[in-house]
């Protein structure tokens, strides 16, 4: 495929127990962000990777949230002890690179939902 | 006040009607993304720009850096445009700043 992926699309979770979840990014591109969309709210940044590290880290809620790369290509977001406040769609993107002219290519999300 | 605000918040039109959604920000920008969302959620990107106007189709994006302001012009619309209209902000090279999106409708 082409396109940025996503798994798993739908996540049901109960409120205190860790998920991962996963982003396949756009082969070649170096970059890749992480976005949270809560219902009835707009996006919000997360985290963003260049290669294997993350510069700007400044958008994760809380300390329950860590995200990692390998390889320079997928990464894993992990949310630890979830609480129902993490309820929402988290979104992936990548580009190219990290200029400025680079356009995001988003992958599908993932719907996670906290009881 | 958000860093990046999107007007109308909803938009209900006709099918044939010419469309504008604006998106103010308050700080310089390197980039100025115009996003569309459909109601499965997947999101599309249909413009970046940095100056002057990009059109493609019937989809039509300008900016003035200037007044720190845009628009998305929608012609002669039609019941699959409709969607959630994002405008999002790039400063720098990192990450992108939302706007609160423009639910529009596009009754036949």
């Amino acid at each position: 495929g082409a396109g940025v992926s996503q798994s798993p699309s739908n996540k049901v979770t109960e409120k205190g127990k860790d998920v991962e979840l996963r982003c396949d990014p756009i082969s070649g591109h170096t970059a890749l962000y992480w976005y949270r969309q809560s219902l009835g709210q707009g996006l919000e940044f997360l985290i963003y990777f260049q290669g294997n590290s993350a510069p700007d880290k400044s958008g994760l809620p809380s300390d329950r949230f860590s995200a990692e790369r390998t390889g320079g290509s997928v990464s894993t977001l992990t949310i630890q002890r979830t609480q129902q406040e993490d309820s929402a769609v988290y979104l992936c993107a990548s580009s190219l690179t990290s200029g400025a002219n680079n356009e995001q290519f988003f992958g599908p999300g993932t719907r996670l939902t906290v009881l | 006040k958000n860093e990046v605000e999107q007007s109308p918040q909803n938009l209900t039109a006709q099918e044939g009607e010419f469309i504008t959604i604006n998106c103010s920000y308050s700080v310089g920008i390197s980039a100025l993304h115009w996003l569309q969302q459909h109601p499965g959620g997947g999101i599309v990107s249909l413009f970046m720009l940095s100056s002057g106007k990009k059109k493609h189709g019937r989809l039509i994006a300008t900016i003035n850096i200037q007044e720190k302001h845009s628009s998305l012009h929608i012609t002669a619309s039609h019941p699959r445009d409709s969607a959630v209209y994002i405008c999002a902000t790039r400063r720098g090279a990192q990450k992108l700043v939302f706007g609160q999106g423009t639910r529009l409708t596009i009754n036949p």
